[in-house]
């Protein structure tokens, strides 16, 4: 397996822009988790997904963060206006179970508003 | 809540040396322990997990680590660090609904 994919792997935009990131889990994992990761606050949990239903999204900043996963193998994360303080490296994960499973992490896409 | 502290954010060793990282949880029940580390530019990678029986536990790359519960860690050790290990280490517990929490991470220096 390719493992988790995310694209693109940067991105630069500016403000206002809307930005979309894109992930696809591995084949049969049944959990996908898109985190922010800041020097300041460190790994964070956005949006968590069990069978393409949002099951937490209590970890999104606020309404200009939106999330979804039409089918099983395809996810967004869209940022809609992006401001220069969203500046992060993003992270999708997937799991093949929920807790009793480690999570396998995709290699990230940096995104840099101006 | 469930919580994980990792008390040092950087730690330098030359190499060769062994090497501790420490790791603290906070968890009602028997806790769900990981172990992942991120170099420059990549994701996170599993070196070890903790579920249940044998309270020390072997990961990749010559990483092993131990579950004490009566002090609720999880310390990382490694016998003889080489140049590749620099990176970030994340300690993490399994949360009960479905989530893993991530220590702040400790960054790992070493030393020619």
């Amino acid at each position: 397996d390719a493992g988790v994919i995310q694209s693109p792997r940067h991105e630069v935009t500016e403000m206002g822009q809307e930005v979309t990131l894109r992930c696809k889990p591995i084949s049969g994992h049944d959990y996908l988790f898109w985190y922010r990761q800041t020097m300041m606050r460190g790994l964070e949990l956005l949006i968590y997904f069990n069978n393409n239903v949002p099951i937490d999204d209590s970890g999104m900043p606020e309404d200009r963060f939106s999330a979804k996963m039409p089918n099983a193998s395809f996810s967004t994360l869209k940022i809609q206006p992006s401001e220069p303080r969203d500046s992060a490296v993003y992270f999708c994960a997937s799991s093949p179970r929920g807790r009793n499973n480690e999570q396998f992490f995709g290699p990230g896409t940096r995104l840099t508003v101006l | 809540a469930q919580s994980v502290t990792q008390p040092d954010i950087h730690i330098t060793v030359s190499e060769g040396a062994s090497l501790e990282l420490r790791c603290n949880y906070s968890y009602g029940a028997t806790p769900y322990l990981f172990w992942y580390v991120q170099s420059p530019g990549q994701g996170l990678q599993l070196l070890l997990k903790y579920f249940s029986g044998d309270t020390l536990v072997q990961g990749i790359k010559g990483f092993e680590a131990e579950f004490k519960r009566s002090q609720s860690s999880f310390n990382l050790r490694k016998p003889s660090v080489h140049w590749s290990d620099a990176a970030e280490y994340f300690c993490a517990v399994g949360a009960r609904d479905d989530k893993i929490i991530f220590g702040k991470g400790t960054r790992l220096h070493i030393l020619p």
